[in-house]
């Protein structure tokens, strides 16, 4: 089955880097994707990969995958108070319904001090 | 990108009755929406998939007489909480999925139901 893991909280001052981790346990994964989550508000996509690659960048952010290990970073340059929100990684799983849901991590709180 | 909208935004009802809470996408038709509630603090669970024109998928564990779906057109899914008890309240939020080239599902603002 498929299980997605994150840290709870983080906590960041204003200006430093931001890593969000994510682990996930089915390697058959397609896509994985960032979701940004402010109180009370809908899912704003930050960010996706491809399984068959190792890093993109945009802006200020940057995904890492370790396909290996199953290992999905976020990193978020420069911090900002704006940042602070909910961050969830997320993949897709090829289903024989061909249902193509997302499956949720558990979310990390990222909390940017001033 | 692409605009899902909700509605109504949050509602407040009394237990017994029945609400229901509508999903657009308004500027792509989506033939396929899904439907996911989320408890304060905790991830998005997945509750159903709606597909334009046929009945729902449920995920293990949601009544679907309970939560019924009806996906009419590319554009509007509908999700009706039947009899509504307090343990029903949550945030529900929908998405749909575009069938761009990574599958991208562009999310609703969410539904407050709260209820008394």
């Amino acid at each position: 089955g498929e299980d997605v893991e994150q840290s709870l909280f983080l906590s960041v001052r204003e200006g430093d880097s931001s890593v969000i981790n994510c682990t996930y346990t089915d390697s058959s994964s397609t896509y994985l994707y960032w979701y940004k989550q402010e109180p009370g508000a809908g899912l704003q996509l930050l960010t996706y990969i491809f399984s068959n690659m190792d890093m993109k960048q945009d802006q200020r952010l940057t995904v890492l995958l370790n396909k290996k290990d199953k290992h999905l970073s976020l990193r978020i340059a420069d911090t900002q108070t704006g940042d602070s929100a909910i961050y969830f990684c997320a993949e897709i799983l090829p289903s024989p319904a061909g249902r193509r849901a997302l499956t949720f991590g558990s979310g990390t709180r990222l909390q940017v001090q001033p | 990108g692409a605009v899902v909208s909700q509605h109504p935004s949050w509602v407040i009802c009394k237990s017994g009755t029945s609400v229901k809470i509508e999903c657009r996408s308004l500027d792509f038709q989506a033939t396929t929406m899904f439907w996911y509630r989320q408890f304060p603090k905790q991830s998005l669970m997945l509750m159903a998939t709606s597909n334009e024109g046929s009945k729902a998928t449920y995920e293990q564990g949601v009544e679907k007489d309970k939560f019924l779906i009806n996906h009419a057109s590319l554009t509007l899914s509908t999700l009706t909480v039947t009899s509504a008890h307090p343990e029903d309240s949550s945030f529900y939020i929908c998405s749909a999925r575009s069938g761009g080239a990574y599958n991208e599902q562009f999310f609703g603002p969410g539904t407050r139901l709260t209820v008394l």
